[in-house]
């Protein structure tokens, strides 16, 4: 059975960049039916998807986010990874990530998260 | 890209039934839905995909007690014999255009 484990400092100081990383076990993220996911949830607030990448290293970003946003995947490692520029207080959350599941038919694909890592907090602050 | 609209709050009594809604914005009746749950202090669960049609597919462990179903632009999570463990925050979730859209999420409380 699949599982993900989110990694990074639980710190960051503000203007710098958020790095975490998702470990897979239990399976690959080469794997060709799953794209990866970065999603975070503010203290006290809802969900908020950032982005994610198939195992090839292509990608889809939240709008809002992708101007510093960054999510890489390393195959060999079976990890894949979350970069975040320029962070400011706006930014401490709980950072989860996910398997995205991918369903095909005629001219149209949808994804669905089915395996949630724990999380992991990171706060902004000086 | 659409919109998708939860009630913030709903509770049900112990051992009886509730149904959350989840509702698309116009244009984007026939979408697909993905329902999530997170219980207190811990990550969230997927529960079921759910289509238009009322279609759904469920996660691995999700006990019977939880369904889905549709009408319209609403889809719906019902779950029925409430227990404690069910109060939680409920999300709704679609995939459009290469992005992802969350619903506000509904608290549940269990009486």
């Amino acid at each position: 059975q699949v599982q993900l484990q989110e990694s990074g400092p639980g710190l960051v100081k503000p203007s710098e960049t958020l790095s975490l990383t998702c470990t897979v076990s239990g399976g690959s993220v080469s794997s060709g039916s799953y794209y990866w996911s970065w999603i975070r949830q503010p203290p006290g607030k809802g969900l908020e998807w950032i982005g994610n990448i198939y195992y090839s290293g292509s990608t889809n970003y939240n709008p809002s986010l992708k101007s510093r946003v960054t999510i890489s995947v390393d195959t060999s490692k079976n990890q894949f990874s979350l970069k975040l520029s320029s962070v400011t207080a706006a930014d401490t959350a709980v950072y989860y990530c996910a398997r995205d599941l991918e369903q095909r038919g005629t001219g149209w694909a949808y994804y669905y998260m089915d395996v949630w890592g724990k999380g992991t907090t990171v706060t902004v602050s000086s | 890209q659409p919109v998708l609209t939860q009630s913030s709050s709903a509770s049900a009594s112990l051992g009886s039934s509730v149904k959350l809604t989840c509702t698309l914005s116009s244009g984007h009746s026939s979408f697909i839905i993905t329902w999530h749950q997170q219980q207190p202090g811990k990550a969230p669960r997927y529960l079921m995909k759910l289509g238009g049609s009322g279609d759904y597919n469920k996660g691995s462990g999700v006990p019977d007690r939880f369904s889905g179903s549709s009408s319209g632009a609403d889809r719906y999570l019902t779950i029925s014999n409430l227990q404690s463990e069910d109060e939680a925050d409920y999300y709704c979730e679609t995939w459009v255009s290469h992005t992802r859209v969350f619903g506000g999420g509904t608290k549940l409380t269990v009486l």
